[in-house]
């Protein structure tokens, strides 16, 4: 079955910019979406088909996808964005969706 | 406003049967597809099964296959997942979510608070 891979966790100052990568086989064939999950609450949408942005999520948030790797992109991080990160796609040959294991994102 | 409330959730031993169900607001149910995904206790998001608008298709993660049922009752506006056999390993956290489309899967737009499920002699 299809596997996306993302890094455990990273680190990043206020202020500046986070670049949470998602590996797949030939992802850039697929549509990527990501989901922002705060400590205790439920995922949210973030981007959906690899760069637009759901009304409501800012600007500093943003997509791309291409090749084997999927991006999401947060500049000028704020203590707020501090959370887990998971990318996804549906697989349509195992007709199964899938997610990848998530990125813990901790602002310093 | 969009809203999805889960219910159904507990403490099921081993063996056992469980059913939840997803009430939607604020929308127009009978045009989305409809999920079920779970996170098991300090793990990641792992998708479940999904429901086509019309209930028609339903697909399931192969770790549920037989012993999960989805489904939906568009009249009231409230999906289910019909859980048998339960094991210790369903222990999770299970989220409903609204897809971004009625047919073919997407992607998930509107997420519930979750349920919680303890499976445990």
């Amino acid at each position: 079955s299809y596997v996306l891979t993302q890094p455990p966790s990273m680190s990043v100052a206020p202020g500046k910019t986070a670049r949470i990568t998602c590996g797949g086989n030939n992802i850039g064939s697929k549509s990527v979406h990501w989901y922002q999950q705060r400590p205790g609450q439920a995922p949210v949408l973030v981007i959906y088909y690899d760069t637009d942005r759901p009304s409501g999520i800012p600007e500093r948030f943003s997509g791309s996808n291409s090749g084997n790797t999927a991006t999401l992109t947060i500049s000028r991080i704020e203590a707020g964005d501090e959370a887990d990160y998971y990318c996804q796609v549906w697989d349509a040959s195992s007709t199964h969706l899938v997610f990848g294991g998530g990125t813990k994102l901790s602002v310093l | 406003q969009v809203q999805l409330v889960e219910s159904g959730g507990g403490v099921v031993q081993p063996g056992r049967s469980l059913r939840l169900s997803c009430a939607a607001s604020g929308f127009s149910f009978i045009n989305y597809a409809m999920h079920w995904v779970r996170q098991a206790p300090g793990k990641g998001l792992e998708w479940v099964a999904v429901v086509s608008f019309d209930g028609g298709t339903k697909y399931y993660v192969d770790s549920v296959k037989g012993r999960f049922t989805i489904s939906r009752d568009n009249s009231k506006k409230t999906m289910y997942l019909q859980m048998n056999s339960l094991r210790a390993e369903d222990t999770a956290v299970y989220y409903c979510a609204r897809d971004l489309h009625g047919g073919w899967p997407v992607g998930m737009d509107v997420w519930g608070q979750g349920t919680t499920v303890t499976v445990s002699s």
